[in-house]
């Protein structure tokens, strides 16, 4: 079966600028989840969503990162007047409870110059 | 300040040998744990995982240790093969449920 997509695998943009990251969990996975991978670093949690439940914003690091889940399924995330130290490979992942297991997908890499 | 804590950046290993990753973690509270491998341009993979109930967890060639009182859990892998050369991530669940907390990844080459 398909398994956690992104789009677009690559995305380079000019400080300031706005961009949008797409995901696709896995049919059927309820739980979504963002994370981001700076250079050098483990991955940092962003963003989860759960249903139809408010979702858990507590990791997105300013009020220009947003997150949305359309239909409980494809999700965006939005970064709005990037800056440099954006820069970082962004992973969705799904699963098909919140507590099991996650599955990733293989990331989108932003480069804000 | 980190919750996860991998301190080797990166191991090296001969084919056949053990592979030994280590992790600690300073929340006492965590009660699941998990290993992810990753290799270039692709996401993590799933590995292996471990309830704070249970000190050890064996799946195939990988087997998980977890010493509650020290914080601290393990990764082996025996035999070592070339195809495990990847990045090892271990992870924490966050108490609610909602997130995995990582760590920064050990990096392993296994040379045939």
């Amino acid at each position: 079966g398909a398994g956690v997509s992104q789009s677009p695998s690559n995305k380079v943009t000019e400080k300031g600028k706005d961009v949008e990251l797409r995901c696709d969990p896995i049919s059927g996975h309820t739980a979504l989840y963002w994370y981001r991978q700076s250079l050098g670093q483990g991955l940092e949690f962003l963003i989860y969503f759960q249903g139809n439940s408010a979702p858990d914003k507590s990791g997105l690091p300013s009020d220009r990162f947003s997150a949305e889940r359309t239909g409980g399924s494809v999700s965006t995330l939005t970064i709005q007047r990037t800056q440099q130290e954006d820069s970082a490979v962004y992973l969705c992942a799904s699963s098909p409870l919140p507590y099991n297991e996650q599955f990733f997908g293989p990331g989108t890499r932003l480069t804000v110059l | 300040d980190q919750q996860v804590k991998q301190n080797s950046p990166s191991l090296s290993v001969q084919e056949g040998r053990i592979s030994i990753l280590n992790c600690d973690y300073t929340n006492s509270m965590f009660d699941y744990f998990l290993w992810y491998k990753k290799y270039p341009a692709e996401g993590p993979t799933f590995l292996i995982s471990i309830s704070s109930i249970k000190d050890k967890n064996e799946d195939g060639r990988f087997t998980v240790f977890l010493n509650k009182s020290a914080k601290h859990l393990s990764l082996h892998i025996v035999p070592s093969q070339p195809g495990d050369s990847a990045v090892y991530f271990c992870a924490a669940r966050n108490q609610a449920g909602t997130a995995l907390i990582f760590g920064k990844g050990t990096t392993l080459s296994v040379s045939s």
